[in-house]
């Protein structure tokens, strides 16, 4: 099966580091999407991408929260400087174009201390 | 702005019952809705989807939902929950640009 990739699965560090999640879409879908999920906040859309444009990151931090799309196969999430209110699970997921039908990672289990 | 409303945030049942997962929408267009579960430390995984046509809609692990357009509800049934049904299941709504708006999630726990 086709599946969204998500490196690294679990990360640990501490305030003020640098931490960049990527995300491998499956192959010939267009649309990528990061999401948020903590407890309090639920699944929160931060930011998506079609044909590797961002189409909205409305929901993103935009301090420290940067995402990318450097080519079809990669997507990328940052967070410079990390906070501990940023430790939560991030998910990548995509989907072909006019489907409506998104396929999730298994996420980035992210632990700022 | 469209929005998606769990009111339920845990759904205890024993096995073998029925149960029945309450979603609301609210959308000014047309929606497509979806339900996805997720079992403890996974990611998400597509149970079934309404883009149109019947509005009975039949997903995996026999589950199903109803599209119900005058009460913006699409509630999620199974006649006959099992043990491994156990997890937490968000309704989602999107329309033209594939962005899903997730609902705050219900835990279903099934007891023996």
């Amino acid at each position: 099966d086709a599946r969204v990739t998500q490196t690294p699965r679990h990360k640990v560090t501490e305030m003020g580091q640098e931490v960049t999640m990527r995300c491998q879409p499956i192959l010939g879908h267009n649309t990528v999407f990061w999401y948020r999920q903590t407890m309090m906040q639920g699944l929160e859309l931060l930011a998506y991408f079609r044909n590797r444009a961002p189409l909205d990151d409305s929901g993103m931090p935009k301090d420290r929260f940067s995402a990318e799309m450097p080519d079809a196969t990669l997507a990328t999430l940052k967070i410079q400087p990390s906070e501990p209110r940023d430790s939560a699970v991030y998910f990548c997921a995509s989907g072909p174009s006019g489907a409506n039908v998104l396929t999730f990672g298994a996420g980035s289990r992210l632990t700022v201390l | 702005a469209q929005s998606v409303t769990q009111l339920d945030s845990q759904v205890p049942v024993f096995e073998e019952a029925p149960v029945e997962l309450r979603c609301n929408y609210s959308s000014s267009v047309s929606v497509y809705l979806f339900w996805y579960v997720q079992y403890p430390n996974q990611g998400l995984q597509l149970l079934l989807k309404y883009l149109s046509g019947s509005t009975l809609v039949k997903g995996i692990n026999g589950f199903e939902a109803e599209f119900n357009k005058s009460q913006t509800s699409f509630h999620l049934r199974k006649p006959s929950v099992h043990i491994s049904d156990t997890a937490e299941y968000f309704c989602a709504v999107s329309g033209a640009t594939n962005k899903l708006i997730f609902g705050t999630g219900t835990l279903l726990a099934v007891q023996p």
